[in-house]
């Protein structure tokens, strides 16, 4: 089944620690996105990415970092950096083009906590 | 700029009765794109309904409707034969022509459902 997945489902960090979510997709989307959700509030984009091996800052980027060498996979960093990173964290992937009609599919999401 | 109201921060629906949820949109686009999602418990959101700025007429998918006003901008979600498992957060977004491939939330409307 096509479909986006998230890995791991929680994760703790540790103080001064990176730590690496994983997002991959098999829907052959061109486009890749990370948002941060924290409770009772809605999505903030961190950052996206059109095209292999390019991406953009989204509304909170500071203290994150992402990858996009292939184009199935969209891992994003949580760097010490970011002195608040406790949140649920989803990837979502959709198609490119000229359509506005282009659905944003998600994963199953990433719950981190700081130990 | 892009941008979604959802003014209710919170509803309230008896089983089996109809529910309207409110979404308000601002976008100087003239080709644009309506979405609403659903996010359960578990945190995954799930793509509802669609509605395209140029769409002559409401979409519907089972008991899902949307009720486009485009001179008020606003894409109303409306659940008919409210079902237990409805209880959940329902998030409205918005894509552009001119913004790329971002799309823009609302901070989201939660909805339980009463036996």
């Amino acid at each position: 089944d096509g479909g986006i997945t998230q890995s791991p489902k929680y994760l703790f960090r540790k103080e001064g620690q990176n730590v690496t979510l994983s997002c991959e997709q098999n829907l052959n989307h061109d486009a890749m996105y990370w948002y941060r959700q924290d409770p009772g509030q809605g999505l903030r984009l961190i950052y996206y990415s059109q095209i292999v091996n390019d991406f953009q800052k989204g509304d909170i980027a500071e203290g994150y970092s992402v990858s996009r060498e292939k184009k199935e996979s969209f891992p994003l960093t949580v760097t010490s950096a970011q002195k608040n990173p406790t949140a649920f964290y989803l990837c979502a992937s959709s198609s490119v083009g000229g359509s506005v009609k282009n659905i944003q599919y998600f994963g199953a999401g990433t719950r981190l906590s700081v130990l | 700029a892009q941008k979604i109201t959802q003014t209710q921060p919170g509803m309230f629906v008896q089983e089996k009765e109809a529910v309207t949820l409110d979404c308000t949109y601002d976008t100087s686009d003239q080709s644009y794109g309506l979405f609403w999602y659903k996010q359960p418990s578990s945190g995954e959101m799930i793509f509802l309904i669609y509605q395209g700025s140029y769409d002559e007429q409401n979409a519907t998918e089972g008991r899902y409707s949307l009720n486009f006003q485009k001179a008020r901008k606003s894409a109303n979600l409306v659940i008919s034969a409210s079902q237990l498992g409805d209880s959940a957060m329902y998030f409205c977004a918005m894509r552009g022509t001119n913004t790329g491939n971002q799309f823009y939330f609302g901070t989201g409307t939660s909805l339980t459902v009463i036996p």
